[in-house]
């Protein structure tokens, strides 16, 4: 079984500063990891994922999360913040061995920014 | 291309009462799964169909039911509504045979029992 911690549950921020949101999760197997976001009352949008290969993955919209498997993290950072990017954000597991996508989530890091 | 689409939006029902709530996957996919994501909550697996079977499934009790029709869509129904299950539901599609794979998640149905 899997599971994730997101220890903040919120963050908040001032425009143009940088952020990280913090990721850690626990896996007896492989496995390939996921950062959503979620705007309010809307449904859930892949922001990226890392799969193989390069630890660090970026966004389209500049953020980037780096794997670090020795200390099971997947911290999400922005090195300046929009007050666009205001939304909840989840990290989320599935493993890398298993023929079925099915996704564990932690309980979601609101991000704040205000101006 | 069409997303990942939920139908309806929003839902308020009474404790006891049954619930339906209905999934059109994105264009080319042909696995379904869902997810309750209750209010401050990330969301939980509730359980996934392919090939019209539920080929996976979450801690959820037996009054979560499913069901995926030949055209990939998928329903899930809830019976005997309790107060815990008001929640967003959250449907998400993949193509099975392609890893690794990604859920793409439609907008949810919010669920309001009373």
């Amino acid at each position: 079984a899997q599971s994730v911690t997101q220890l903040d549950s919120q963050v908040p921020v001032f425009e143009e500063a940088p952020v990280e949101l913090r990721c850690n999760y626990s896996s007896s197997v492989s496995v390939y990891l996921f950062w959503y976001v979620q705007y309010p009352n809307q449904g859930l949008q892949l922001l990226l994922k890392y799969l193989s290969g390069s630890t660090l993955v970026e966004s389209i919209n500049g953020f980037e999360a780096e794997f670090n498997k020795s200390q099971t993290s997947f911290h999400l950072r922005k090195p300046s913040v929009h007050i666009s990017d205001t939304a909840e954000y989840f990290c989320a597991v599935t493993p890398s061995n298993s023929g079925y996508s099915t996704l564990t989530f932690g309980k979601g890091t609101m991000l704040l920014v205000s101006p | 291309d069409a997303g990942v689409t939920q139908s309806p939006t929003h839902l308020i029902k009474t404790r006891g009462q049954q619930v339906t709530l209905r999934c059109s996957p994105k264009s080319g996919h042909d696995t379904v799964s869902w997810y309750q994501q209750a209010l401050g909550q990330g969301p939980q697996f509730i359980f996934q169909y392919y090939e019209e079977e539920e080929r996976q499934r979450g801690n959820f009790p037996d009054r979560f039911s499913g069901h995926q029709f030949p055209n990939y869509s998928s329903e899930l129904n809830v019976n005997a509504l309790l107060l815990g299950d008001s929640a967003l539901y959250l449907c998400a599609s993949s193509l099975e045979g392609i890893s690794p794979d990604t859920q793409y998640f439609g907008p949810g149905t919010r669920l309001t029992v009373l």
